[in-house]
């Protein structure tokens, strides 16, 4: 398995306008995770998805965030419009049910990350 | 509610010297603790996971932890540090059947030659 895929891996961009963040999970993993990483506030959980379905939205900063996950294979975090403080790394992370999996034990595997720079 | 407070955020060693890095955590049922270390403009990685098994638990490159449950403590050891051993490193706690996640604020590690 390639991992869990993110894109793009850097994208600057100017305040106001739309960004798109992309992300494949490990095939068979039901639990899909979106955190974002910054210098002041560490690594914080966005959102995350259980079979597609979100269950958990409340670290969502407000609503110029959403997230989708149309299908198993394919998530994205929109951030509309995009403000010079949602400059960050977000991550995406996805994991199989609890106790399965080669490591088991609510294992996170994350991807490479998604650098965004709203200027 | 399940939280991790790691103790320091910069920790310094000289290369071949002890690693030692503190965490201690809070949670209402058992817990399982991970410990995740980032190289730069990479991802999380695991390092090594406490599942209610072994206390002192072994993880790659040389890296151990102990579960110590009198003192909700899971720090990080490594007998000798390497240079490519800088980087940071996250504990984080996760509840027996859980779902979320939750991660300490990171220490960065440096290792001086």
């Amino acid at each position: 398995d390639a991992g869990v895929i993110q894109s793009p891996r850097h994208e600057v961009t100017e305040m106001g306008q739309e960004v798109t963040l992309r992300c494949k999970p490990i095939s068979g993993h039901d639990y899909l995770f979106w955190y974002r990483q910054t210098m002041m506030r560490g690594l914080e959980l966005l959102i995350y998805f259980n079979n597609n379905v979100p269950i958990d939205d409340s670290g969502m900063p407000e609503d110029r965030f959403s997230a989708k996950m149309p299908n198993a294979s394919f998530s994205t975090l929109k951030i509309q419009p995009s403000e010079p403080r949602d400059s960050a790394v977000y991550f995406c992370a996805s994991r199989p049910l609890p106790g399965q999996g080669a490591n088991g034990a609510n294992v996170l595997t994350f991807g490479a990350g998604s650098r965004l720079t709203v200027l | 509610a399940q939280s991790v407070t790691q103790l320091g955020s910069h920790v310094s060693v000289s290369e071949g010297a002890l690693v030692l890095l503190r965490c201690n955590y809070s949670s209402s049922v058992p817990p399982y603790l991970f410990w995740y270390v980032q190289y730069p403009n990479q991802g999380l990685q695991l390092l090594l996971k406490y599942t209610s098994a072994a206390t002192l638990v072994k993880g790659i490159n040389g890296f151990e932890a102990e579960f110590k449950k009198s003192e909700t403590s899971f720090h990080l050891t490594k007998p000798s540090a390497h240079m490519s051993d800088a980087a940071e490193y996250f504990c984080a706690v996760s509840r027996t059947g859980g779902f979320k996640t939750i991660f300490g604020a990171g220490t960065r590690l440096f290792v001086k030659a």
